[in-house]
């Protein structure tokens, strides 16, 4: 069955250091999301993809960065860790952008 | 930018009540999705609605896409313990660049006591 995973599930990491959060989708999406989930703030997102080496800012992108180099995978970096950016990260796809959305199960990020 | 309000922001009721989420758009939605997310979990698609005025029903579930593709509602009937959970709306917006991206609702987080 076609899936969406995410890794690490959780981490802990320092202030200043370099993470990256994996997701891959074997759904063959062309579309793929990243977005936060903080209390009080719903779902937000961070970046987005429409295809391979595409990719787009979302509502929260400072700090963040993606790549595509392949339609499975779509990598989170957080190029120097803050503690603002402790949260609930969720990777999604979908077959078209207005098209609803197929969720990974998450990573709890915490920034110490 | 678009946004999407859900009210009430949490909801407590006794197993056996209704419960009703309220979806409110600042703009027209060519469609509107929902998505449940139980405790700890991710979010899951449940449905989609596209016509305006349209109504589906999924075993207690009812939801309806308003005459003006600006808001929905979610009605659950008789809630069971198994309804408990974040229930979100999603519509396409316009944000930044253009295209049908969702955007998400604030949520309204249902619990149901015995």
């Amino acid at each position: 069955d076609a899936e969406i995973t995410q890794s690490p599930r959780h981490k802990i990491t320092e202030t200043g250091r370099q993470v990256t959060l994996a997701c891959h989708q074997t759904w063959n999406h062309n579309n793929m999301f990243w977005y936060r989930q903080d209390l009080g703030h719903g779902l937000r997102l961070i970046h987005y993809s429409y295809g391979v080496h595409d990719t787009n800012k979302g509502e929260v992108s400072d700090g963040y960065s993606v790549s595509r180099s392949n339609t499975e995978d779509l990598p989170l970096t957080l190029e120097s860790a803050a503690s603002s950016q402790t949260s609930v990260y969720f990777c999604a796809s979908s077959v078209g952008l207005a098209r609803e959305q197929y969720f990974g199960p998450g990573t709890r990020l915490t920034v110490t | 930018g678009q946004q999407v309000m859900q009210i009430p922001q949490y909801q407590h009721v006794q197993e056996g009540e209704d419960f009703t989420t309220y979806c409110n758009s600042s703009t027209t939605l060519s469609n509107i999705q929902w998505y449940k997310q139980r405790p700890g979990g991710h979010p899951v698609f449940l449905i989609q609605l596209v016509k305006s005025g349209e109504v589906k029903k999924q075993k207690r579930l009812t939801f309806q896409f308003g005459e003006a593709k600006k808001n929905s509602s979610l009605h659950i009937t008789a809630t069971q313990t198994t309804d408990v959970g974040t229930y979100f709306c999603a519509g396409p917006s316009s944000f930044t660049g253009g295209g049908n991206k969702l955007t998400f609702g604030t949520g309204t987080q249902l619990k149901v006591e015995l």
